[in-house]
């Protein structure tokens, strides 16, 4: 059984650019979280998904940032004209319906230049 | 204040040593606390996982919980080299936001031979 998958695992883009990350969720996995770990900092809590539905968005910044969970098809995380604050790891992690556990990715390392 | 404060140490220690890795948690909704161990450039990986107060054993890890005074510890026994990582505490309000996880700065742990 495979993983939570993502990719691309290194994204480099320049000022301006967009930014799509993507996450396939492990077998079985209908919830799918994303995750920011900036330098020296921990994981921070972004977004909870289910299949076509934003369950949490809290911790989203409120502009250039946005997440969906297509009925087909990975999560994608999106960030419109990256600025370098935005150089930084996403991880994406999936749970079950029954478990409690959430399995993370290996994550985005996403750089701005 | 931070909703969970973990030291970031750098922790280091000789082969054999037993460790003690130690958050504190300030949301009394959190019900939920895991231990992840988060190798560089990973993603991180589920270590141990409680919801009571008391102590959980799985090999040489004991996590152990007071939600008494909001104390989450991780001890390791016996710890190798391969034990050098980052351990990162989180816990969660269970409910509909299991994956939502609420993380320390994690604290980062040399085991030298």
């Amino acid at each position: 059984n495979a993983g939570v998958m993502q990719n691309p695992r290194h994204l480099v883009r320049r000022r301006g650019q967009e930014a799509r990350l993507r996450c396939s969720p492990m077998k079985g996995h209908s919830h799918v979280y994303w995750y920011r770990q900036l330098p020296e900092e921990g994981l921070k809590f972004m977004v909870y998904l289910q299949k076509e539905n934003i369950i949490d968005e809290s911790g989203m910044p409120k502009e250039r940032f946005s997440a969906e969970f297509p009925k087909e098809g990975p999560s994608i995380l999106r960030i419109q004209q990256v600025v370098r604050g935005d150089s930084a790891a996403y991880f994406c992690a999936s749970s079950s319906d029954l478990d409690t556990e959430a399995f993370f990715g290996q994550g985005t390392r996403l750089t701005v230049v | 204040q931070k909703e969970v404060e973990q030291d970031p140490g750098p922790l280091s220690v000789p082969e054999g040593a037993i460790v003690s890795l130690n958050c504190t948690y300030s949301n009394s909704a959190f019900q939920y606390f895991m231990w992840y161990r988060q190798y560089s450039r990973k993603g991180p990986e589920l270590l141990m996982y409680t919801y009571s107060s008391g102590n959980k054993e799985d090999g040489r890890f004991t996590a152990q919980v007071d939600k008494s005074s909001k104390y989450i510890s991780l001890f390791i026994r016996d710890s190798q080299p391969s034990d050098s990582a980052t351990y990162l505490c989180a816990s969660n309000a269970g409910g509909t936001s299991y994956g939502k996880l609420t993380f320390g700065q994690g604290t980062i742990l040399t085991v030298h031979p």
